[in-house]
């Protein structure tokens, strides 16, 4: 099955700064999604994004489908942005409305 | 804006107790699934359910659960006799027909003491 990486594991910030979240993946994708898991546990939805940038305030999103790979970029974090951020894409080709997620990546982001 | 709504958020039961999480998707949504993490673990796929009947399971989706949509609504997931290792946050999410975003909830964390 498809293969998910997500760099780095863990990110500290400061309240303020810039970072760029990544996600590799090792076969095409149809679909790629990112999500926010806040430190109660609930796993809000981001961004539907198998190609292309989107924007949604601070935070924005690019998938170069062709490399393999995604970005997040949260600009001037804040400390409600801690939690984990997961990417997740299809297992296989043919089976785009099941997801495979990475193991995320644990954003603290201090005052 | 629509979205995907689980009920309880958090459920106690104890050990070898039924549980029935239960999840009501997106309206004109016609493709479902449950998802399992497991404390500070990644989120798992378990079972996806289109057409009133199981499209894709794993092989964490054994005899001990089920998945039923009882009626236009609801979507839900039985677990019959459940074990400590059942312990996990479970995730309901939806899909519409023609596209292949998932909506997810926001999850109901289950204890089994």
């Amino acid at each position: 099955g498809i293969q998910v990486e997500q760099s780095p594991p863990d990110l500290i910030l400061q309240e303020g700064a810039n970072s760029t979240l990544r996600c590799n993946f090792s076969d095409s994708v149809n679909n790629l999604q990112w999500f926010h898991q806040n430190p109660w546990g609930q796993l809000i939805n981001l961004f539907y994004i198998p190609s292309g940038t989107k924007q949604n305030g601070r935070l924005s999103a690019t998938t170069v489908a062709t490399e393999r790979y995604s970005l997040l970029y949260i600009s001037s974090s804040q400390t409600t942005d801690s939690g984990v951020y997961f990417c997740a894409v299809p297992p296989s080709p043919g089976s785009a409305r099941q997801l495979t997620f990475g193991s995320g990546t644990q954003l603290t982001v201090l005052p | 804006e629509p979205e995907v709504t689980q009920t309880p958020s958090h459920q106690v039961t104890q050990m070898g107790q039924e549980v029935i999480l239960r999840c009501v998707p997106i309206s004109n949504h016609l493709y479902f699934y449950w998802y399992r993490q497991i404390l500070g673990q990644k989120v798992e796929f378990l079972v996806s359910f289109y057409n009133n009947e199981i499209s894709e399971k794993s092989e964490i989706f054994d005899d001990q659960f089920s998945v039923e949509r009882p009626d236009g609504s609801n979507f839900t997931l039985k677990i019959r006799s459940t074990k400590l290792e059942d312990s996990a946050m479970y995730f309901c999410a939806s899909g519409g027909q023609g596209e292949t975003e998932a909506f997810f909830g926001q999850g109901t964390r289950l204890t089994v003491v």
